[in-house]
């Protein structure tokens, strides 16, 4: 059974440029979380989409958006790129049932912002 | 506000020698603690799901266990390929799939 696919696996990109990330999660799986991970902060939860509805947010700016397509894809975009944004991007799946075995995480893009 | 508490921050093991990583948490209406582990470069490997206190689940060396405060992840006689960052995270009440994460416990199992 494939695992959660993130592309790409590293991106320099540099500040006040944006940048899309993708995320294909388990099949069937239906349910989409992203979080950013950095040294500091620890892993902070951006956003959750299911059914291709954003259902919730997390503390972040408006620079940092986020879409799920119908086959449960899903994409988070970071505009006017900060270095600040340079993290570790994680995208997690799972089936919206208790006892599912919880969120299965995908190896993450990492961002650096030069 | 939720917050998770991992203690300690790091964690060196002879091999062989039992000990437990310790998260405390303030979720509101906590729908699931989970244990992860992560090595580096690599995204968190689920690991446990407990939903009420007094649950205990177990796999292989690691055991976890809930109380209405804290969650404990007990490490029988490790080994050195236990060693990985392991994170704890709460789910909060009904209709949100957001985990709140502690910040984790670095452990380094030594040969």
């Amino acid at each position: 059974k494939a695992g959660v696919t993130q592309t790409p696996r590293y991106l320099i990109k540099t500040r006040g440029q944006q940048v899309t990330l993708s995320c294909s999660p388990i099949s069937g799986h239906r349910s989409v979380s992203w979080y950013q991970q950095t040294p500091g902060q620890g892993l902070q939860f951006l956003f959750e989409y299911f059914s291709e509805t954003q259902r919730n947010k997390g503390n972040f700016p408006g620079r940092f958006s986020g879409r799920q397509f119908s086959n449960s894809r899903s994409e988070m975009n970071v505009s006017t790129l900060e270095l600040g944004d340079s993290a570790l991007y994680l995208c997690a799946s799972s089936l919206i049932m208790e006892g599912a075995g919880g969120y299965t995480f995908g190896s993450g893009t990492r961002l650096t912002v030069v | 506000e939720d917050q998770v508490t991992q203690s300690p921050e790091a964690l060196r093991l002879q091999e062989g020698e039992s000990s437990s990583l310790n998260c405390s948490y303030t979720v509101s209406g906590l729908r699931g603690l989970f244990w992860y582990r992560q090595d580096p470069g690599k995204g968190p490997e689920f690991l446990f799901t407990l939903y009420s206190a007094g649950e205990e689940k177990e796999k292989e060396r690691l055991k976890a266990t809930l109380t209405k405060k804290e969650s404990f992840l007990h490490i029988t006689a490790p080994k050195p390929e236990d060693s990985a960052t392991y994170l704890c995270a709460g789910r909060s009440g009904a209709g949100s799939y957001q985990l709140t994460f502690g910040k984790g416990t670095k452990l380094s199992v030594i040969p």
